[in-house]
């Protein structure tokens, strides 16, 4: 079975400075990997998401994250945080079976923004 | 276009009853699945639809049972409620199963 793990379940930063937050996982095959944001009592909107090709990945709102195969990681990364980053963030791995789908998803990062 | 849209968006029941949640994916989308999110074991995969089967489930007892319709509507339901149910139901609708999941805003369900 394929597994996520995030490291950090709280991450504060300034407005402006760096974010990263990290994602590893698991797989047997070559994965799918996803990441989603959560605002306080909404759903999961997706920011970015990785299949196949090109290993850095752009996103809305400035967001991007790096698939390394070597390492097992797929880490999202902002260069400049705004308030309004301020969110959960779940990294998600998509694991499909034959017919059959779903996605495991990581224990989350709550995103802090400070000035 | 349209999202994938969740009814009802709150819903308060009382231990023993049972619930019914509804969803309606993407026009287009026949996957749906869905998913429980409680603040002590995070998201969890309750089960996936495809052209009105059940793919896959997850490792939920049976009081929780789902169906898909001809239009790719969905309906969980839920029987003989526990406290434990309490969470944030959602739903999620994909074109081609395994990528580009959408997800709902939720159904919030309050088990007292």
């Amino acid at each position: 079975a394929q597994s996520v793990t995030q490291l950090g379940s709280h991450v504060s930063v300034s407005e402006g400075a760096l974010v990263l937050l990290r994602c590893n996982y698991s797989s047997s095959v070559p994965p799918y990997l996803f990441w989603y944001v959560q605002y306080p009592n909404q759903g999961l909107q997706l920011l970015l998401k990785y299949t196949t090709g090109a290993t850095l990945v752009k996103g809305i709102n400035g967001f991007e994250a790096e698939f390394k195969k070597s390492e097992t990681s797929f880490h999202l990364t902002k260069p400049s945080a705004h308030m309004s980053d301020a969110a959960e963030y779940f990294c998600a791995v998509s694991e499909s079976t034959g017919t059959a789908s779903k996605l495991t998803f990581g224990t989350g990062t709550r995103l802090q923004v400070t000035l | 276009k349209a999202g994938v849209t969740q009814t009802p968006r709150y819903l308060i029941k009382t231990r023993g009853q049972q619930v019914t949640l509804s969803c309606s994916p993407i026009s287009g989308h026949r996957s749906v699945s869905w998913y429980q999110q409680t603040p002590g074991q995070g998201l969890q995969f309750l089960f996936e639809y495809f052209s009105e089967t059940q793919r896959n489930k997850g490792n939920f007892p049976g009081r929780f049972s789902g169906r898909q319709f001809s239009n790719s509507r969905s309906e969980m339901n839920v029987s003989t409620l526990e406290l434990g149910d309490s969470a944030l139901y959602l739903c999620a609708s994909s074109l081609i199963q395994g990528l580009g999941y959408t997800f709902g805003s939720g159904t919030r369900l309050t088990v007292v």
